[in-house]
C-alpha cells in the first residue's frame, strides 16, 4: 500500500458532462501529479500541483483542470467529457525537494464516458 | 518518435526463467529511471529506482541503466507466476513529469 488514495474507483458519465476525481497524497508528500492511462498504453502526464499551484502541464486541453488543497490533497476536473476521455486516471504523490524523486501511485479511477 | 520505446509483448516464460525487460529513450537529459509493476486494473507499483548509469539489485530484481546507449533494463531472476503483470519503465529529468513506456506484459506460466 502506498498511502495514496483515490476516489471514486469507478464511474460512468455521459458525453458532455463534467467530472471531478479526488486524490489524497501520501503522508509527508507535498506534490501531486495526475496521469491518464488509456487501455494498453503507459500513463500520460496531465499536470502537477505543488504548493497549491500548477507546476507543469502535459499535452492536455484546458478542459482538464485541477486544484491542490492546503493538506496537499488534489482534484482533477474534466469538463465537456468526450468518449476518448475514457481511461484510468492515476494520481501520483511525491516530495518536492527530496534527493530522490520517487512517485507513488494510487489505485486509480476508471472513468467510462458513454 | 516517442521519447520512450518499450516492446508491449506479451512475453511468455516458464516459472524459474530469467526475464529481461528493456526500454530505449531519446532524451539525454533523463537522469532518473524507474520500473513500475502494474497488475490488471490496479495502479502502478514502484519496483526499482535508479539515478544515472549503473546497476541496482533488490532481491530477484536487477535494474541496469546505460546512459551512453540510452538503454535501460530490468532483470527478474527465478520468475514466479505472481510476477505476471505489466512492467512499465519511466524516467524524468527531475521533479516534474514522468515519461512512461507503453509497458511490457509478462506472463509466467507454472
Amino acid at each position: 500500500e502506498t498511502g495514496v488514495t483515490q476516489s471514486p474507483t469507478h464511474l460512468i458519465k455521459t458525453r458532455g458532462q463534467q467530472v471531478t476525481l479526488r486524490c489524497s497524497s501520501q503522508s509527508g508528500h507535498n506534490t501531486v501529479s495526475w496521469y491518464q492511462q488509456a487501455l494498453g498504453q503507459g500513463p500520460q502526464f496531465i499536470f502537477q500541483y505543488y504548493r497549491e499551484e500548477e507546476n507543469g502541464r502535459g499535452n492536455f486541453p484546458p478542459r482538464f483542470s485541477g486544484l491542490q488543497f492546503p493538506n496537499y490533497s488534489s482534484e482533477l476536473n474534466v469538463n465537456a467529457l468526450e468518449l476518448d476521455d475514457s481511461a484510468l486516471y492515476l494520481c501520483a504523490s511525491s516530495l518536492q525537494g527530496a534527493v530522490k524523486t520517487e512517485a507513488f501511485f494510487g489505485q486509480g479511477t476508471r472513468l467510462t464516458v458513454v | 518518435q516517442k521519447e520512450v520505446e518499450q516492446d508491449p509483448g506479451p512475453l511468455s516464460v516458464p516459472e524459474g526463467a530469467i526475464v529481461s525487460l528493456n526500454c530505449t529513450y531519446s532524451n539525454s537529459a533523463f537522469q532518473y529511471f524507474m520500473w513500475y509493476r502494474q497488475y490488471s486494473r490496479k495502479g502502478p507499483e514502484l519496483l526499482m529506482y535508479t539515478y544515472s548509469s549503473g546497476n541496482k539489485e533488490d532481491g530477484r530484481f536487477t535494474a541496469q541503466v546505460d546512459k551512453s546507449s540510452k538503454y535501460i533494463s530490468l532483470f527478474i531472476r527465478d520468475s514466479q507466476p505472481s510476477d505476471s503483470a505489466t512492467y512499465l519503465c519511466a524516467m524524468n529529468t527531475g521533479f516534474q513529469k514522468l515519461v512512461f513506456g507503453t509497458g511490457t506484459r509478462l506472463l509466467v506460466s507454472p
